[in-house]
C-alpha cells in the first residue's frame, strides 16, 4: 500500500541522548515535512525538504537535525540540545508544486525519561 | 512567522447539530486544507481548496476558500459521534511554496 510510515510509534529517551525518528514514503512525493505537536496545541514546523539533498529550517528547528539523502526518507534527529523534546512528532509529504496537499504519517510519541 | 487564527478553539454540540469553524490569516494563501485528527493519530485530509471563492463538499462536510484568499470555513452538517476530534486548517502561499502553516485546531466534542 502507498503511504507514509513513521517508526517507532512510541519512543522513550534518556535525557542527554540523541534519538532519530524515521519517516519513509512510497508515494514518490518530492516534499517532506516534520511537525511537532504538544498536548492541546497545533502543529509547528520543524524542518522541511523540497528535494533530495536540500532542506530548510522551519519555525522551531533548534535542537533538531534532518537529512534527505533519498527521496523516500526524511529522518529527524532530536538532539540533546533540544530542551523540551517530549512531544508528538508528525511527518508529512506532498507531491510538490503549489496545488498539492500534504499527507501525514501516524506519528511518533517521544517521551524523555 | 505567518499565523493562522482558527476559531472556535473548542465546541460542544448535540448529536445532529450543524457545526461551523473558520480560519483567518493576515496574509494571502494559494491553498487551504482542512484536516481531522483523532487522538494519537496523524491528521487526515478532509478537503483541499485551490481557488478563491471555491466551495467544495465531501459528504456532510463543506468548505469554502474565502474570496479575499485570507480565510476559509468548514461546516459539518448533522454531526454524528465519529465527528469528534480535532480539526485543523492549513494554508500555503506562493512566497514559500513548500511551507504549509497550520491553525491551532478546533476540538469538537459531542454532549452525551
Amino acid at each position: 500500500d502507498g503511504g507514509i510510515t513513521q517508526s517507532p510509534k512510541y519512543l522513550f529517551r534518556k535525557e542527554g541522548q540523541n534519538v532519530t525518528l524515521s519517516c519513509e514514503q512510497n508515494l514518490n512525493h518530492d516534499a517532506m515535512y516534520w511537525y511537532r505537536q504538544d498536548p492541546g496545541q497545533g502543529l509547528r514546523l520543524i524542518y522541511y525538504s523540497q528535494i533530495v539533498n536540500d532542506f530548510q529550517k522551519g519555525d522551531i528547528a533548534e535542537g533538531y537535525s534532518v537529512s534527505r539523502e533519498k527521496k523516500e526518507s526524511f529522518p529527524l534527529t532530536v538532539t540533546s540540545a533540544q530542551k523540551n523534546p517530549t512531544a508528538f512528532y508528525l511527518c508529512a509529504s506532498r507531491r510538490g508544486g503549489l496545488d498539492t496537499e500534504a499527507f501525514f504519517g501516524q506519528g511518533t510519541r517521544l517521551t524523555v525519561v | 512567522g505567518q499565523q493562522l487564527n482558527q476559531s472556535p478553539q473548542s465546541m460542544f454540540i448535540q448529536e445532529g447539530e450543524d457545526v461551523s469553524m473558520n480560519c483567518t490569516s493576515s496574509s494571502i494563501f494559494n491553498t487551504w486544507l482542512w484536516y481531522k485528527q483523532d487522538p494519537g493519530e496523524g491528521p487526515v485530509l478532509l478537503i483541499a481548496l485551490y481557488k478563491a471563492g471555491e466551495l467544495t463538499s465531501n459528504g456532510r462536510l463543506t468548505a469554502q476558500f474565502g474570496i479575499t484568499r485570507k480565510d476559509s470555513f468548514l461546516n459539518i452538517s448533522a454531526s454524528i459521534p465519529s465527528d469528534v476530534g480535532i480539526y485543523f486548517c492549513a494554508g500555503q502561499n506562493g512566497s514559500s511554496a513548500s511551507k504549509i502553516i497550520f491553525g491551532s485546531g478546533t476540538r469538537l466534542s459531542i454532549r452525551p
